[in-house]
């Protein structure tokens, strides 16, 4: 299997704060990690493709500053919504991409729906 | 710009219908998926296809890959109130991990 986890699956927190958000691979070593973003009754949005070790590369129009994103082992990725405000109210969902597998192949965890107040 | 556009948008079918489901674009993919997501949860990826012309069969759906590897199709047969979801093809382009999703489409079975 390859199985993703999100944590957490729902969130709130005020405007102003920042919200972490973290995505494992359980059972297989990720080298790539990809975070999107989806609007109610949408498709999913790519916000950046995070490799192991170095920086993430962001899909034009993403704020870098305002999406932190740290990719420390083969295992976990993390987005950091920082300054949040009402618009980064979604749902984001990570995906993984094992080592070996057929390109472009990707494991999605069950999402995590951030609301800002 | 929406590279791959979906086909149709919703459905709405009896169960025991059979549907197809159309993704196309002018791009060429490296690989193509299938992927069927319900509310409030990730994607699910139903099948990969990679080679021109190839069909790949999951129980009652059935997928194929257009020769040019530009479209693909997903057909189900008797459709059950399970098969209840939102349906989105992805292709990976110039040999990339990247996915470009399609515009998706919703599909409602009813008992």
């Amino acid at each position: 299997g390859a199985v993703v986890s999100q944590h957490p699956s729902r969130v709130i927190c005020k405007s102003g704060t920042s919200v972490k958000i973290e995505c494992r691979s359980l059972d297989f070593q990720a080298t790539t990690m990809f975070w999107y973003r989806q609007f109610p009754k949408k498709s999913l949005m790519l916000m950046a493709t995070s490799n192991e070790g170095s920086k993430a590369t962001y899909e034009q129009g993403v704020e870098k500053d305002k999406f932190l994103i740290n990719h420390a082992s083969l295992t976990l990725s993390t987005l950091t919504v920082t300054s949040a405000h009402p618009e980064d109210s979604s749902f984001y969902i990570c995906s993984a991409r094992r080592g070996s597998g057929i390109i472009g192949e990707q494991y999605f965890g069950p999402g995590t729906r951030l609301t800002v107040t | 710009t929406q590279l791959l556009e979906q086909s149709p948008q919703f459905l709405s079918i009896q169960e025991g219908e059979n549907l197809t489901v159309y993704c196309n674009s002018s791009s060429v993919f490296s690989s193509l998926q299938w992927y069927r997501q319900e509310p409030g949860e990730g994607p699910v990826l139903l099948v990969t296809v990679v080679t021109g012309g190839e069909v790949k069969k999951l129980k009652r759906l059935t997928f194929q890959f257009g020769d040019a590897r530009k479209d693909s199709s997903l057909h189900i047969t008797a459709a059950q109130p399970g098969d209840t979801g939102l349906y989105l093809c992805a292709g990976a382009l110039d040999n990339t991990d990247k996915l470009i999703f399609g515009t998706g489409t919703r599909l409602q079975v009813f008992p």
